[in-house]
């Protein structure tokens, strides 16, 4: 079955602009977690979505959002972007909750300059 | 609370023995532990739950200690494939249920022939 989908693969944006990054999960799953990754810091929580509900959340400014779809595929937005977003991003699905093994999609690389 | 990965990183030759410890300052519910070699997605290992029990599949096992509230991920006669950043990952119990998944910084491990 196919695995996780992220897009784009690779991103750069200007300071100040917004991005929307999109997820798309192994096919089944309803939960959906988004992480920053940067080097020296791992991965860091932003949030997880369940059945298009946000069930939990990171400690990250209010310009980090998401959202779920019905199909459970996801989509995260950050606004007024900094150079200090640059990370991979990195969303990870689940049948049911964190309990569970989670898939991992390759990421999205975001260059903020 | 991210928990605390020992050590950073380390080298070892093929054949020898690591151990990885993660460490949480609150109460455990689960650890999870994943690998990601370098440009892929974190990839799934095992999950333990609290209980106090060990897990493992081929040479690659881990424990759960849960009045320690820390998890050690044991790597015998390594091999060269084993060689990528060990994560933590940690769900805390607290009074409003269990807690969001948090991640260790990671333990860079080097497998060299």
């Amino acid at each position: 079955k196919a695995g996780v989908t992220q897009t784009p693969r690779y991103l750069i944006k200007t300071r100040g602009q917004q991005v929307t990054l999109s997820c798309s999960p192994i096919s089944g799953h309803r939960s959906v977690s988004w992480y920053q990754q940067t080097p020296g810091q791992g991965l860091q929580f932003l949030f997880e979505y369940f059945s298009e509900t946000q069930r939990n959340k990171g400690n990250f400014p209010g310009r980090f959002s998401g959202r779920q779809f019905s199909n459970s595929r996801s989509e995260m937005n950050v606004s007024t972007l900094e150079l200090g977003d640059s990370a991979l991003y990195l969303c990870a699905s689940s049948y049911d909750s964190t309990r569970a093994e989670a898939f991992f999609g390759q990421g999205t690389r975001l260059t903020v300059v | 609370q991210q928990p605390v990965q020992s050590p950073q990183a380390v080298i070892l030759r093929e054949g020898e023995d690591a151990v990885i410890n993660c460490s949480s300052s609150k109460a455990l519910y689960s650890v999870h532990w994943y690998r990601q070699k370098h440009g892929e997605a974190p990839v799934f290992l095992m999950i333990l739950l609290k209980g106090g029990e060990q897990k493992g599949h081929d040479k690659i096992s881990a424990s759960f200690n849960e009045k320690k509230q820390q998890s050690s991920l044991y790597l015998t006669a390594s091999q060269l494939s084993y060689s990528g950043t060990y994560f933590c990952g940690t769900e805390n119990i607290s009074h409003f249920g269990n807690e969001k998944l948090t991640f260790g910084t990671g333990t860079r491990l080097t497998i060299i022939p």
